[in-house]
């Protein structure tokens, strides 16, 4: 079967750096991304991944191994906005993007 | 850029009752998607359409509910009859597949949410 798992939740400090991982196993590999969904608004995208390596930009980067089949979304200077549901998402052999079920991210002052 | 535009943002409605969502993906996006969010389902893909042309829908829970989309700037989800377990937000999200290789990224609606009671 296919599978994405995330953390459920994570809490961190406004200003420092969070680590919000993600590993899958799916068929095939054509892409991880990464979306950010404030409560009661729609998912927007953040990153994408294909080969391995980090991509950066801004406070966020997002980095990616395949042969681990792992991923994670670093979040730098955090502030009260980050607080947000991060999805990962795969891009399997058909182009479907199988989605994980979110890490609800809090801020604390 | 509107972005895309899903109505009704949100639908109460009787157990029984027929309910139809509408969403008009961006302009020139060639690809469109359904998806139901709840808490303890997460997002679920129900259907997605490439030119207009329905893909896969394995993820249609079941006969109630069907999708269409006329042309490249409509599509309608319909639940019939709807039931109380049907009771999400549902996403409707476009995106641009020019190329297998390509990033494209989904670009969602906000929602609509549905009640059902």
């Amino acid at each position: 079967g296919q599978n994405i798992d995330q953390p459920t939740e994570m809490t961190a400090t406004e200003g420092a750096i969070v680590q919000i991982n993600c590993t899958y196993q799916t068929s095939g590999f054509n892409g991880l991304f990464w979306y950010q969904q404030h409560a009661g608004e729609a998912p927007t995208f953040l990153s994408y991944n294909v080969l391995d390596g980090l991509e950066e930009k801004g406070r966020f980067s997002s980095f990616l191994s395949r042969s681990k089949g792992y991923s994670y979304l670093l979040l730098k200077e955090l502030q009260m906005k980050d607080s947000a549901s991060y999805l990962c998402a795969v891009r399997d052999s058909n182009y479907q993007l199988i989605w994980g079920a979110g890490t609800k991210l809090i801020i604390k002052p | 850029d509107a972005g895309v535009i899903q109505s009704p943002r949100h639908e109460v409605t009787e157990m029984g009752q027929e309910v139809t969502l509408r969403c008009k993906p961006i302009s020139g996006h060639n690809s469109l998607f359904w998806y139901r969010q709840t808490m303890m389902r997460g997002l679920e893909l129900l259907i997605y359409f490439n030119n207009n042309v329905p893909i896969d829908d394995s993820g249609m829970p079941e006969d109630r509910f069907s999708a269409k989309m006329p042309n490249a700037s409509f599509s309608t989800l319909k639940i019939q009859p709807s039931e109380p377990r049907d009771s999400a937000v549902y996403f409707c999200a476009s995106s641009l597949a020019d190329a297998p290789e390509s990033s494209y990224e989904q670009y969602f609606g906000p929602g609509t949410r549905l009640t059902v009671t």
